[in-house]
């Protein structure tokens, strides 16, 4: 089993500043890497596959980086709407494995 | 537009099968990796297995799940179904049912629906 280990847990971040998310796997997953925001009581959504691809209608603010184990989610400028729990998910081999999630909070 | 729902008892007894069934609207079921996904209160996801249909059907479950996981499915009703043998107060979750492409992520979701395991 891949596993996903995110950093940090919680990020405390003001409205309009940067924020950085990493994912790193236990071994390589290629580029076979996915993003996702999850608000409470909600289900996940997708934000970016392919390691660095926007799924469809999500905003320019939100990139992707990174290959093999190290993976990087860059929210350029916090709108209220982007404070959730961010999940990252490995899809290279047949056993799916998630983070365990980092939490953006207002600062 | 796509569009999953689950459905199925809220509750469940300890040592009973939790039974779910997600319903699928706006795409056929054919070419694509139907799978099933629990999030334990206030904890992370976990992927439980998928089913693949092409003519055939494949499956593939959480090695941690898989002596008490089935996943079907039934093409005529666009509906996909999770049966959880011999559950605990560990199986109480929200479960989801999702959408993946080959080689891809898990581009739609259905809103989830929880499951308490409880006598």
């Amino acid at each position: 089993e891949i596993v996903m280990t995110q950093s940090p847990a919680t990020l405390s971040v003001s409205p309009g500043e940067r924020a950085t998310l990493s994912c790193r796997a236990s071994q390589s997953v290629s580029i076979n890497l996915a993003w996702y925001q999850q608000k409470p009581g909600q289900a996940p959504r997708l934000l970016i596959y392919g390691a660095s691809t926007r799924a469809t209608g999500i905003p320019a603010r939100f990139s992707g980086s990174g290959s093999g184990t190290e993976f990087t989610l860059t929210i350029s400028s916090l709108q209220s709407e982007d404070f959730a729990v961010y999940y990252c998910q490995q899809y290279n081999n047949w056993l799916w494995t998630f983070g365990q999630g980092t939490k953006v909070e207002i600062k | 537009q796509v569009q999953l729902q689950e459905s199925g008892p809220g509750l469940v007894k300890p040592s009973e099968t939790l039974s779910l069934t997600c319903t699928v609207s706006g795409v056929s079921m054919s070419s694509y990796y139907w799978s099933w996904i629990r999030q334990s209160p206030g904890k992370g996801l976990e992927w439980i297995g998928y089913i693949f249909y092409s003519g055939s059907t494949i499956t593939n479950y959480n090695p941690s799940l898989k002596s008490r996981v089935t996943i079907s499915l039934d093409t005529s009703n666009n509906q996909f179904s999770l049966r959880l043998a011999s559950v605990t107060a560990a199986d109480t979750a929200v479960y989801y049912c999702a959408r993946a492409q080959s080689g891809s992520a898990f581009e739609y979701w259905g809103q989830g629906t929880l499951v308490t395991v409880s006598s």
